[in-house]
């Protein structure tokens, strides 16, 4: 079947650190991957996707580069911020299952000043 | 305004009573899900439309049902809620057209509490 398995939580950070959050999967077909953010209080926001291997995905400063031979999409942003603090989901979907995504169960994410 | 709205936000109730939570969505997308969220397990996947009629179970569709009363509404209905129930819901829709990668757009989210 189809998984996606994140690094636990919470990661604390001081503004303008580095940040990663490792991701890696395993499907039975060729996935889409994606990562979501999820604000205090809010629903789920599409933060940047991949489509095929060695895709790069990015959005406000995050990056995260879709590579088949490690199974692995793992999310980067140079400098983080205080309004980066949230929850990322990291998420795969496989073309002919009906749109559905498997999510990983989230890494929480702490930037202090 | 919100391209998926979802009512209540927020619903505390009792074990035992009949809950039912709404998805409104301007989107136009014909495809609908609804998932739970639980600290520590991510999103999983209740129920999924395609359209007004088809309707499909998802990985934990126990304890609950749905209604597609239109393109743009899916109901989540816990026809007698039990505290396990407790969670944050959410409802998301997809475009089924030809390069959307399956991309799901959420709701606010229902957050749930069964005493």
């Amino acid at each position: 079947g189809n998984s996606v398995t994140q690094m636990e939580g919470p990661v604390t950070l001081s503004e303008e650190a580095f940040l990663t959050i490792n991701c890696t999967y395993t499907a039975t077909g060729y996935p889409s991957l994606f990562w979501y953010v999820q604000y205090p209080g809010e629903g789920l926001q599409l933060l940047l996707k991949a489509t095929k291997a060695d895709d790069k995905g990015s959005n406000k400063g995050f990056e995260a580069t879709y590579r088949k031979e490690t199974t692995s999409f793992h999310l980067e942003k140079g400098s983080v911020q205080v309004s980066d603090s949230a929850v990322y989901f990291c998420a795969l979907s496989v073309t002919g299952t009906a749109s559905k995504l498997t999510f990983g169960t989230g890494t929480r994410l702490q930037v202090t000043l | 305004d919100a391209d998926v709205t979802q009512t209540p936000r927020n619903r505390i109730t009792k074990t035992g009573k009949r809950i039912m939570l709404e998805c409104s969505q301007t989107k136009g997308h014909d495809r609908m899900y609804w998932y739970r969220q639980d600290p520590g397990l991510g999103l999983r996947l209740i129920y999924y439309s395609f359209d007004v009629k088809d309707i499909n179970k998802g990985e934990i569709s126990d304890g609950y049902s749905v209604s597609r009363q239109a393109q743009a509404k899916f109901s989540l209905s816990l026809e007698s809620a039990i505290p396990n129930q407790t969670a944050l819901y959410f409802c998301a829709t997809s475009d089924n057209r030809q390069g959307s990668y399956n991309e799901q757009f959420f709701g606010p989210g229902t957050r749930l509490t069964v005493l």
